[in-house]
């Protein structure tokens, strides 16, 4: 059972390339989270997805997209990276919409836009 | 409306000393609480979460937190740091309806130092 991984672990990319951020979980949870960590910041959540097919806008959506085709993976896209999206990206998933439900972190991405 | 203020950014404790990290919420409704550490390269953990039952609340590794809705806190503590503790630690708010996405609101997080 690996929980909740991501892919790539670290990437380097130049301002205006694209790339997909891949997360995976095995827990066949309903939800799943895309969130950025920035220093001085918290967690600031991006988009989410509140089952296979469907996905909704956070609090800075912005410069993102994201798709859910498999209950098991949610996509994150960066269609033209800026420097402004450095950060560390952390996806998350939960089982049930329940208010108590825990969220389970993966490792995270450590992006650098130069 | 929600919100979560850590107080401190950063804190140092020496070995076997109590450990106190501090969280104070804004909820409109009754929340739920969770505290989250985050080990140097790792994700996010859970350490405990309140959900309107047991008002002290036991977690993993040795900590405990209290919900105190007259001081609308929910303080981590620890009584004898260990050196395994220095880790990132956040505090989180949800409100605490069922059903449907509710949105969880972190802190900013507080750094635990620990001094041997």
């Amino acid at each position: 059972n690996a929980g909740v991984t991501q892919t790539p672990k670290f990437r380097v990319l130049k301002t205006g390339q694209s790339m997909t951020l891949l997360c995976a979980q095995d827990m066949n949870h309903e939800y799943m989270y895309w969130y950025r960590q920035d220093p001085g910041m918290g967690l600031r959540l991006i988009h989410y997805s509140v089952g296979e097919g469907t996905t909704a806008k956070g609090e800075v959506p912005d410069g993102y997209n994201v798709s859910r085709l498999k209950k098991q993976n949610f996509l994150l896209g960066l269609e033209s990276a800026a420097p402004s999206q450095t950060s560390v990206y952390f996806c998350a998933s939960s089982y049930t919409p329940t208010s108590s439900e825990t969220q389970y972190f993966g490792p995270g991405t450590r992006l650098l836009v130069l | 409306a929600q919100s979560v203020t850590q107080l401190g950014s950063h804190v140092s404790v020496s070995e076997g000393a109590l450990v106190l990290l501090r969280c104070n919420y804004s909820s409109s409704v009754p929340p739920y609480l969770f505290w989250y550490v985050q080990y140097p390269n790792q994700g996010l953990q859970l350490l405990l979460k309140y959900t309107s039952a047991a008002t002290l609340v036991k977690g993993i590794n040795g900590f405990e937190a209290e919900f105190k809705k007259s001081e609308t806190s929910f303080h981590l503590t620890k009584p004898s740091a260990h050196m395994s503790d220095a880790a990132e630690y956040f505090c989180a708010v949800r409100p605490g309806y069922s059903g449907g996405y509710q949105k969880v609101t972190f802190g900013i997080g507080t750094k635990l130092q620990v001094i041997p």
